[in-house]
């Protein structure tokens, strides 16, 4: 399995608080996404990095922010959390962009109350 | 937009059968095709990644195939086990974006 964890695995928290979702990977790839899971939804891209630093929006990005300071962590910020993104969010790595096969993290489930 | 479909729902089989999940999408500039697996409460397992220049891949007992004209790929699974129980998913990049469409999934049972 590729060496990616994400922290917490689960989180309940209240509307209006901020929350931090961390994504580590120790496979040193360059792309790193963030997607949340939804019944009726699927799975949807919400911000993706491709370095340090460098990060871009996917699908669903608003309400939501990311950095990248090392290239071994991802981390995803819901500024104000909302009940509507009560979620399970996984953290994804690939070596490439495109044409690149993506490993999946262990997922993060998070209630909104 | 790129809209991908997987039929059926799910599936519940015999132990032993052969069967083949399907994946389709709407537009078929694609730059790749990938299968996933995952397990009640897991992340996703890659399976197999077709490129759009290719017409299958192969792995064990699994066999994904893609047809770009007709906007079709199947993924088939050759004597099916009970450990082969989980959602099946297929996402789908398209040409000139970085953003995977993935589709909701097909659920499978393998019954001994």
């Amino acid at each position: 399995d590729a060496g990616i964890t994400q922290s917490p695995r689960h989180k309940v928290t209240e509307t209006g608080t901020p929350v931090t979702l961390r994504c580590h990977q120790t496979e040193n790839h360059r792309y790193m996404y963030w997607y949340r899971q939804d019944p009726g939804h699927g799975l949807r891209l919400i911000h993706y990095s491709y370095g340090v630093k460098d990060t871009d929006k996917g699908e669903v990005s608003d309400g939501y922010s990311v950095s990248r300071s090392k290239t071994e962590d991802f981390l995803l910020t819901l500024e104000s959390a909302t009940s509507s993104q009560t979620s399970v969010y996984f953290c994804a790595i690939s070596l490439g962009l495109a044409g690149e096969t993506q490993y999946f993290g262990p997922g993060t489930r998070l209630l909104v109350l | 937009k790129q809209e991908v479909t997987q039929i059926p729902a799910a599936l519940s089989v015999p132990e032993g059968e052969n069967l083949v999940l399907n994946c389709s999408f709407t537009d078929s500039a694609i730059y790749n095709l990938q299968w996933f697996r995952q397990d009640p409460g897991k992340g996703l397992t890659s399976l197999l990644l077709i490129q759009s220049s290719q017409r299958e891949q192969t792995s064990g007992r699994l066999n994904a195939s893609l047809d770009k004209s007709s906007g079709r790929s199947t993924l088939y699974i050759a004597a099916s086990q009970p450990g082969d129980s989980a959602t099946y998913l297929c996402a789908v990049l398209s040409g000139g974006s970085y953003i995977p469409t993935f589709g909701r999934g097909t659920s499978l049972i393998v019954h001994p």
